[in-house]
This record gives C-alpha cells, sequence and structure tokens, in this order.
C-alpha cells in the first residue's frame, strides 16, 4: 500500500532542547496528522493539517509544539523546547480527503533525557 | 468525550483458529479503520469500514453504524497474526481526527 515516511526512525534529546520529526506523506494526498503514543498506552490524535492550516488540535498540542510543511516539502513536528513528558512515539498520518483512509508511517522514537 | 471500547483486551488461540475481535464507539462514526500494531510498534491499515462488511485476504470487517458496532473476524489464524488490533473511529468531523481504543492483543500460539 502506500507508505509515509518518517526521519528519524530514533532522537534522543536532552531537556530543554528543541527537536524536529520530518514526515514524508503519500504523495497525493492532502490531509496530514501527527499522533503520540506513550509506551504501552492508547495511541491519541495531536493535529490534523489541511491547505498549509491547522485544522483541529488537541489539549496534547501544547504551545511549544508547532507544524508546518514548506512548500510541499516535509510535514515537520517541532517541539521546542521539549520535556521530559514528551518521550514518546510519534506516528505521522496522511490522507486523501479528512474522510478518507490513514496512512500511517513506522513513528519516530523520542526520548527526552 | 468519544469512546472507542474494543473486546476482549486480549485473546490467545493456536493457529488455525479464527478470531473475532470487537469494537463499540459511543457516537456516530463517519469513518472507522482496523490497524494492526505489531510487537515492534509499526502500525498498518488494515481495513477502512464505516459501514457494511468488508472482506480482505482472510479478514472480514462488518460495521453495524445504527448500533455503534465493527466487528473483525480473523479466519486461520497464523503465528504472524500475533499482535496489536486497534479501532479507531473519525466521530462525524470529517476531518480525520481519529480516536483509538486500547486494542485488543492477539496471541497465535503454534
Amino acid at each position: 500500500g502506500p507508505k509515509v515516511l518518517q526521519i528519524p526512525s530514533h532522537q534522543i534529546i536532552d531537556m530543554g532542547q528543541m527537536v524536529t520529526l520530518n514526515c514524508d506523506p503519500v504523495s497525493n494526498h492532502l490531509y496530514f496528522y501527527w499522533y503520540k503514543q506513550i509506551l504501552g498506552q492508547q495511541m491519541e490524535f495531536l493535529v490534523n493539517f489541511y491547505n498549509g492550516k491547522v485544522m483541529e488540535k488537541s489539549k496534547l498540542f501544547k504551545d511549544q509544539f508547532s507544524v508546518e510543511r514548506p512548500d510541499g516539502s516535509y510535514f515537520t513536528l517541532k517541539i521546542q523546547p521539549t520535556a521530559l513528558e514528551d518521550s514518546a512515539v510519534y506516528f505521522c498520518a496522511s490522507s486523501r480527503g479528512g474522510e478518507n483512509t490513514q496512512y500511517f508511517g513506522p513513528g519516530t522514537r523520542l526520548l527526552v533525557l | 468525550g468519544q469512546q472507542v471500547q474494543q473486546s476482549p483486551a486480549s485473546l490467545v488461540l493456536q493457529e488455525g483458529e479464527n478470531a473475532e475481535l470487537q469494537c463499540n464507539f459511543s457516537s456516530t462514526a463517519t469513518q472507522l479503520q482496523w490497524f494492526y500494531q505489531s510487537p515492534g510498534g509499526s502500525l498498518v491499515s488494515l481495513l477502512s469500514n464505516p459501514s457494511g462488511t468488508k472482506h480482505t485476504g482472510r479478514l472480514t470487517s462488518t460495521t453495524v453504524t445504527k448500533e455503534r458496532r465493527s466487528s473483525l473476524h480473523i479466519s486461520s489464524s497464523q503465528t504472524t497474526d500475533s499482535g496489536t488490533y486497534l479501532c479507531a473511529i473519525d466521530h462525524n468531523t470529517n476531518t480525520g481526527k481519529l480516536t483509538f481504543g486500547d486494542g485488543t492483543v492477539l496471541t497465535v500460539k503454534p
């Protein structure tokens, strides 16, 4: 099926530093998403993004988080500054439309020390 | 808030047996997806099935929208089917905001 790529696969950083997670969505998809999964816990929606704008964000999407997709390049999630509770696996997803099947990337495992 | 409940929480089968997984949700779903999450954590979309019945390979999903429930049937289970099966719902937003259940952990023994 369609592939979503995520870079890096793993990231370890010190608390307070900035981190950028990169997502290469399916080429003809227009909707993009970030989800967060803490080890052993439920997958949770963070944010969705369409036409250059955030459409909806959850309470987990703190002020330190931001997303963008400049000029059709990577869809990125930036956390600045990071906190210990940001340690999790972050999954990117994309879909053709808001009501269509979402395809997920393999995740970026973020560890904040 | 919106809730997605999956049952059973865990299931152990012998290879070749069939599995029936359930997903119940608290409000109308405009999108419903079943996912497989491997022991390593990667997520694979299995089926999108907001209503009716869909088949792919050994998988069959039946969603009864009015009753707010969906099932995933796995026939002739294999050891490689072991992992976590997640049900996710878009509760009438059409913006793709998926709410996930806690999953069913399936173990298939040889």
